[in-house]
């Protein structure tokens, strides 16, 4: 069964800090790959996903993550970050033939300070 | 834009009791997924339907727990004998076919 690790559960930062969230997951096979974020309140939203093609995925608000395959890594990035950035990120992979269903990492906790 | 509804938000409710929940994805989407979230982890799969065909299940879903998507619109997942244990946030998502999962606002259980 595929699992999914992130290994940050909590980071603070100020405003402008650059951010790098790990994620690994373990399925030897065919997978796409997600970060979703959830805002103080609200819902999970997509933030990038990758499918297949260029390794280095762009999403919304700033955000890149790099699927690098020999490590098994889906790591989320933003080179400047914001207060409004707080949120709670969860990295999740779906199996090529898992029938879609996701499997979420633990999820990390970010806290941007002003 | 509607996006996927859930209801109740938040239902409290007494050991034993049963409860079920409502999802209603958008529109077009034809797969729909059940996923729980307790304090501090993500979001764990339990189930997904394709249209009305109810085609994964996952061990998580004891048989007090059942789901349904009648005529392959709304779904509702319905939990019998409730358990302390079953205290958690129920969320719903819903996809055309293999795309992104659009993920509700969730479906928050507390069994006293």
């Amino acid at each position: 069964a595929q699992s999914v690790s992130q290994h940050n559960h909590h980071v603070i930062l100020s405003e402008a800090a650059s951010l790098e969230l790990g994620c690994n997951y373990s399925y030897g096979g065919t997978v796409n790959l997600f970060w979703y974020v959830q805002y103080p309140g609200q819902h999970l939203q997509l933030l990038l996903k990758y499918f297949s093609g260029d390794p280095l995925v762009k999403g919304i608000k700033g955000f890149e993550a790099e699927f690098i395959k020999s490590k098994f890594s889906f790591n989320l990035r933003k080179p400047s970050v914001q207060w409004s950035d707080t949120a709670e990120y969860f990295c999740a992979v779906n199996a090529g033939n898992a029938g879609n269903m996701l499997t979420f990492g633990g999820g990390t906790r970010l806290m941007v300070k002003p | 834009d509607t996006g996927v509804s859930q209801d109740p938000r938040h239902k409290i409710t007494k050991r034993g009791q049963n409860v079920t929940f409502r999802c209603d994805p958008i529109s077009e989407h034809n797969r729909l997924y059940w996923y729980r979230q307790t304090l501090g982890q993500g979001p764990e799969f339990l189930t997904y339907f394709q249209n009305e065909a109810q085609l994964e299940k996952s061990r998580l879903l004891s048989d007090r727990f059942s789901a349904e998507r009648p005529k392959g619109s709304f779904s509702t997942l319905e939990i019998q004998r409730t358990e302390q244990g079953d205290s958690a946030m129920y969320l719903c998502a819903s996809s055309y076919h293999f795309d992104e999962q659009y993920f509700g606002p969730g479906t928050r259980l507390t069994v006293t």
